[in-house]
């Protein structure tokens, strides 16, 4: 069983286009996360979400908009995608209140804007 | 503001050598300390963790000690894999309320036969 899953893994578009990435977690956590990591490979929460609302806005454009419909999913939308908009995108998922936070990773999204 | 600093990649190893990789934070509280890898076209997974002063986080071989008094959560292996070749990232978290993790810019490992 995938602990958490990322749709699609590959996504290529043009530029100015929108597009959403999904995310889904069965491991009964309260709290969703995106990451963004670069061609350099590193990695930055974008965004986290705790029972359905938004704890962590890092400096985001607005073109990016997460949508929690429950606390098992966690998707994001870009609107008028850009060249740097390039990067493999990252789901988590954790449990609030515990001392570790152990986050657990999706495979990624690998989105490439032409 | 709390940031983690690794050692720059990549490093490049023989089978059988031992693998130090070098972590060290700024943090102004007592975080969790975490190394997770990445192997080529995956995502992250954990490695090891360690949520305070003087633990040691374990897993395939691999070993890390939380240092408070060096802030430091250095990654080591006393005899390295072609397996183990991939990105490993030191991380850290507060939880609860903060609970995103804030990584170091990962280090490149690769081991040749």
């Amino acid at each position: 069983d995938t602990a958490v899953s990322q749709t699609p893994k590959y996504l290529v578009t043009q530029m100015g286009n929108d597009k959403s990435i999904k995310c889904e977690q069965n491991l009964g956590h309260d709290t969703m996360y995106w990451y963004k990591q670069d061609s350099k490979k590193f990695l930055k929460i974008m965004f986290s979400y705790n029972n359905k609302e938004l704890i962590i806005n890092e400096t985001v454009p607005n073109r990016f908009s997460p949508k929690s419909p429950d606390k098992a999913h966690l998707n994001l939308h870009i609107n008028s995608l850009e060249l740097g908009d390039s990067a493999v995108y990252f789901c988590a998922s954790s449990q609030a209140g515990t001392r570790t936070n152990e986050q657990f990773f999706g495979p990624g999204t690998r989105l490439t804007v032409l | 503001g709390d940031s983690v600093t690794q050692m720059e990649g990549p490093v490049t190893l023989s089978e059988e050598a031992f693998l130090t990789i070098n972590c060290t934070y700024t943090a102004t509280g007592y975080p969790s300390l975490f190394w997770y890898v990445q192997y080529p076209g995956e995502g992250l997974q954990l490695l090891l963790k360690a949520t305070k002063a003087d633990d040691k986080g374990s897993n395939k071989g691999f070993e890390a000690t939380y240092r408070k008094e060096t802030t430091s959560f250095h990654l080591e292996k006393g005899s390295v894999q072609v397996s183990d070749s991939a990105v490993y990232f030191c991380a850290l978290t507060f939880g609860r309320s903060q609970g995103n993790l804030i990584f170091g810019k990962g280090t490149k490992l690769s081991v040749k036969p």
